[in-house]
């Protein structure tokens, strides 16, 4: 069945250091992806998207990385800041205008 | 602020009472969502509503009553709930039709006592 999820629900880094957050989807026909990130007590915020006609997609500190041959989506953050830390959720678009597909998130802390 | 507005932030209420969770998007937006999510859990879909008509019910427990009296506007109607349900409860639109995400709102933090 269709699955978005992500290969570890944790994951500390050092303070300027860069990090990678991955998530596995299973629905070859999705067409657009998002990153979430989630900070304690607030709603998921938007940080970057990227369409399946593309591979990599860049934005401020943020990087996301497409491989659709192995159904893999990736987030970098470069230069990781405490104000990092959250969970992070990947979402899949498995058809046009559709219903998103959330992951289970992937909490990020960063050690100062 | 995102463009959807939840209120209230923080609730906490007994088992026998009735309360309701308001969501507001400003997005322009035409379809709206109710969540909820528990502790070191996943985003659990509760209600769809797309054009005004609800088009999704997970299978709630009928104490939970969603109402859509317009595009902009979303309800969650909450009576005899269960200390199960403490929540966090998020509300989300997006526009259909547009490949593109969810807004979602800071959600409401439910108690239930």
């Amino acid at each position: 069945g269709e699955s978005v999820g992500l290969h570890l629900p944790t994951l500390s880094v050092q303070e300027g250091d860069n990090s990678i957050i991955n998530c596995a989807y299973s629905n070859s026909a999705s067409d657009y992806f998002i990153w979430y990130k989630q900070e304690s007590g607030k709603g998921p915020q938007f940080i970057i998207d990227i369409r399946s006609n593309m591979d990599k997609r860049q934005g401020q500190r943020v990087t996301v990385l497409l491989n659709k041959t192995v159904k893999h989506l990736s987030l970098q953050i470069a230069a990781t800041q405490p104000g990092d830390s959250a969970v992070y959720f990947c979402a899949e678009n498995p058809n046009q205008g559709g219903k998103l597909i959330f992951g289970q998130g992937t909490e990020l802390s960063v050690k100062p | 602020e995102t463009g959807v507005t939840q209120t209230p932030r923080h609730l906490v209420m007994g088992m026998t009472n009735k309360k309701s969770l308001k969501c507001e998007q400003h997005l322009g937006h035409n379809a709206m969502y109710w969540y909820k999510q528990s502790a070191k859990k996943p985003l659990e879909l509760m209600f769809v509503y797309s054009l005004e008509e609800r088009v999704e019910n997970n299978s709630v427990p009928s104490r939970f009553s969603p109402e859509c009296p317009n595009s902009s506007h979303l309800f969650l109607h909450l009576h005899t709930l269960q200390p199960e349900d403490s929540a966090l409860y998020l509300c989300a639109s997006s526009q259909v039709g547009s490949p593109s995400g969810y807004t979602f709102g800071s959600g409401t933090r439910l108690t239930v006592v």
